[in-house]
């Protein structure tokens, strides 16, 4: 399957914990980038990091690529009842469509 | 938020009906796309454009089809629905050239009965 594979599928944390999400790729990519899912709702932009770079911030939101690895991971810290959301990977090749990752479902407990 | 809107929201409908699934965008973007989700799984691309009068077929096979008369405006038709097309459709657009970043509207849910 060219799809993105991203663990865990679910986590459920605590106000003020951080959360830590990944995904796998099998080709080779221009970019990756995270999207943010609120249910029901259509996806939202949150960062984009290109194949050279090995890690971006975006306030609360740590990215960081392995491209030897074919992976990379967002990390957001202090997380907030707010941040509770599906959070999908999203990578580009050589035919600049995206592919998107199976998401992970995040849950921040008050 | 984006400037990019889709209608209707929610489409409940029976079997055999032809739906067209509006989405347009005012951010002046040469690409658009559709996607398909089902609830708590992943997207898969079904159409996409890169600029009036051109639409190519996604990834995932679909009976819909797409038309780009104007640079805003890329709406999906279904000739005659059926319960397996219930699902969650998204339309996105992205600026084309080296700016890969795309823009979602709020999807639109179609239940097929």
């Amino acid at each position: 399957s060219q799809q993105g594979e991203e663990d865990p599928q679910a986590l459920s944390i605590q106000e003020g914990e951080n959360a830590t999400m990944n995904c796998s790729y099998k080709t080779s990519i221009n970019n990756l980038q995270w999207y943010r899912q609120n249910s029901g709702r259509g996806l939202v932009h949150l960062i984009l990091i290109r194949s050279n770079e090995r890690e971006k911030h975006s306030g609360r939101l740590r990215v960081t690529l392995d491209t030897s690895k074919k992976s990379s991971s967002l990390l957001i810290t202090a997380s907030r009842a707010a941040d509770t959301a599906s959070y999908f990977c999203a990578f580009s090749g050589s035919a600049r469509q995206l592919t998107f990752g199976s998401g992970t479902q995040l849950t921040v407990l008050p | 938020e984006a400037d990019i809107y889709q209608t209707p929201r929610y489409l409940v409908i029976g079997t055999g009906k032809k739906i067209t699934l509006e989405c347009s965008q005012t951010m002046g973007h040469d690409k658009m796309y559709w996607y398909q989700q089902d609830p708590g799984m992943e997207l898969h691309l079904i159409h996409y454009s890169y600029g009036v009068n051109s639409t190519e077929k996604g990834d995932l096979s679909s009976e819909s089809t797409v038309s780009r008369i104007r640079t805003e405006h890329f709406p999906l038709t279904l000739e005659s629905a059926r319960p397996s097309h219930t699902s969650q459709y998204l339309c996105a657009s992205s600026e084309g050239g080296t700016k890969e970043t795309q823009y979602f509207g709020p999807g639109t849910r179609l239940l097929v009965l």
